[in-house]
């Protein structure tokens, strides 16, 4: 299994919603990635998690709120976003075995999110 | 890490070679050079990488110069399915992929 699954596929949801972003991934690999990827535009680091544990945040506000509950799961909690945070959401695994540069993302197909 | 630097557009013939430049004139002597690509809408795509010597796979060729300031990559026959956003990324760390501006590929009939 080479894949890391993203759900929903699509969201839609108002300013005043919450909502979670979900992805999942069985290849055992220790290290998982939110991006954002505006239309035609490359994507964005968010944030890393290494083994379970939040290693960078690219100063993002605080209305995106990460979660890596175990190894194979990491979750994005969305509250009150604005407009502008409609994006493609990108999630990413590597096996992060500290082989420095020398370590591919496997990316998952994302979750379109249109916040009205 | 490095920055990239990469022709915003290419066209190519169906068929034909396509080879896609990227320059890293900064890159440091641990980092790696990338290759990922990104049909529209879906996530990207792992082409290939290296760090000094040329690589090849099943999907491309990657040929980094001696000097490892530029790359290119090579895709031998191209064909219509590889129309996408290329991107070269340089990168040194385990935990972070930061993404230049890319080429647009697109292979004419």
């Amino acid at each position: 299994d080479t894949e890391v699954t993203q759900t929903p596929k699509h969201l839609v949801m108002g300013m005043t919603n919450k909502k979670s972003l979900k992805c999942e991934q069985h290849m055992g690999h220790r290290a998982m990635y939110w991006y954002k990827q505006k239309a035609k535009k490359p994507p964005e680091l968010m944030f890393v998690y290494s083994y379970e544990k939040l290693s960078i945040n690219e100063s993002v506000p605080s209305r995106f709120s990460p979660e890596c509950p175990n190894s194979s799961l990491l979750n994005l909690h969305l509250h009150a976003l604005q407009p502008e945070d409609s994006a493609l959401y990108l999630c990413a695994s590597s096996p992060g075995q500290g082989r420095g540069g020398n370590e591919k993302l496997f990316f998952g197909s994302g979750t379109q999110l249109s916040v009205l | 890490d490095a920055k990239t630097t990469q022709p915003p557009s290419m066209d190519c013939a169906e068929g034909r070679a396509a080879n896609l430049p990227c320059n890293h004139s900064t890159i440091s002597g641990n980092e790696y050079v990338y290759w990922y690509r990104q049909i529209h809408s879906q996530g990207p795509q792992y082409i290939i990488h290296g760090l000094k010597n040329n690589e090849t796979n099943e999907m491309a060729s990657l040929i980094i110069t001696e000097d490892r300031k530029s790359s290119t990559l090579i895709l031998p026959h191209a064909t219509l399915r590889d129309t996408a956003v290329y991107y070269c990324i340089v990168r040194a760390g385990a935990n972070n992929l930061f993404f230049g501006t890319g080429t647009r590929l697109t292979v004419i009939p």
